[in-house]
């Protein structure tokens, strides 16, 4: 079936530095792709999307190419602000649109 | 935002109680969905519900079940309560189209003694 695999955190890192987190994915059809930011506290706001091959989403200076290939879908950003410490979710809806898969998240903690 | 809420946001109760889970949207769309978060465990699916009367089950529906009796409203009941129900549960809602996104409540932290 569908599934998300991304990489275990924690991840730390100073501010200014450049992030990466890794999501790979399985998916028989042609799945949409989502990364989710959960901030302490809070439900799960969208941070970016791609819905076909190649298409780059980005938000916030945050962005993530949709990678058929590779089946990747890894979040990126150049510099990092203390703002951003919180739990990232890679996530693909299946060729039906209507169920949803998530990796298991990554903590960020970003560090003056 | 999108105009999820879930009732009450925080709940104590006692093993072997019931307990009811509300989750009300204001989008009039046509997927919602319940989920628990766990550490280690990320996001898991327990129910969820493609129109009114018509739900299905996710991967741990074990001991859960939920109604739709209106397009607004997904109730979520735990029938009697268990310490390994202990957990935060969201809702989130979907317009079920391919390039949709899921738009979550703020969550609901229910702890069972």
């Amino acid at each position: 079936g569908d599934s998300v695999t991304q990489m275990e955190g924690p991840v730390t890192l100073s501010e200014e530095a450049f992030l990466t987190i890794n999501c790979t994915y399985t998916a028989t059809g042609y799945p949409s792709l989502f990364w989710y930011v959960q901030y302490p506290g809070e439900g799960l706001q969208l941070l970016l999307k791609a819905t076909k091959a190649d298409d780059k989403g980005s938000n916030k200076g945050f962005e993530a190419t949709y990678r058929k290939e590779t089946t990747s879908f890894h979040l990126e950003k150049g510099s990092v602000q203390v703002s951003d410490s919180a739990v990232y979710f890679c996530a693909l809806s299946d060729g039906t649109g209507n169920q949803f898969y998530f990796g298991t998240g990554t903590s960020l903690t970003v560090i003056p | 935002d999108a105009g999820i809420t879930q009732s009450p946001r925080h709940k104590v109760t006692e093993t072997g109680t019931p307990v009811t889970l509300r989750c009300h949207q204001t989008e009039n769309h046509r997927y919602m969905y319940w989920y628990r978060q766990d550490p280690g465990h990320g996001l898991r699916l327990i129910h969820y519900s493609y129109g009114v009367k018509d739900t299905d089950k996710g991967e741990v529906s074990d001991g859960y079940s939920v109604s739709r009796s209106k397009t607004e409203d997904f109730l979520l009941t735990l029938e009697s309560a268990t310490s390994s129900q202990t957990s935060v549960y969201f809702c989130a809602i979907s317009g079920g189209t391919l390039r949709t996104e899921q738009f979550f409540g703020p969550g609901t932290r229910l702890t069972v003694l």
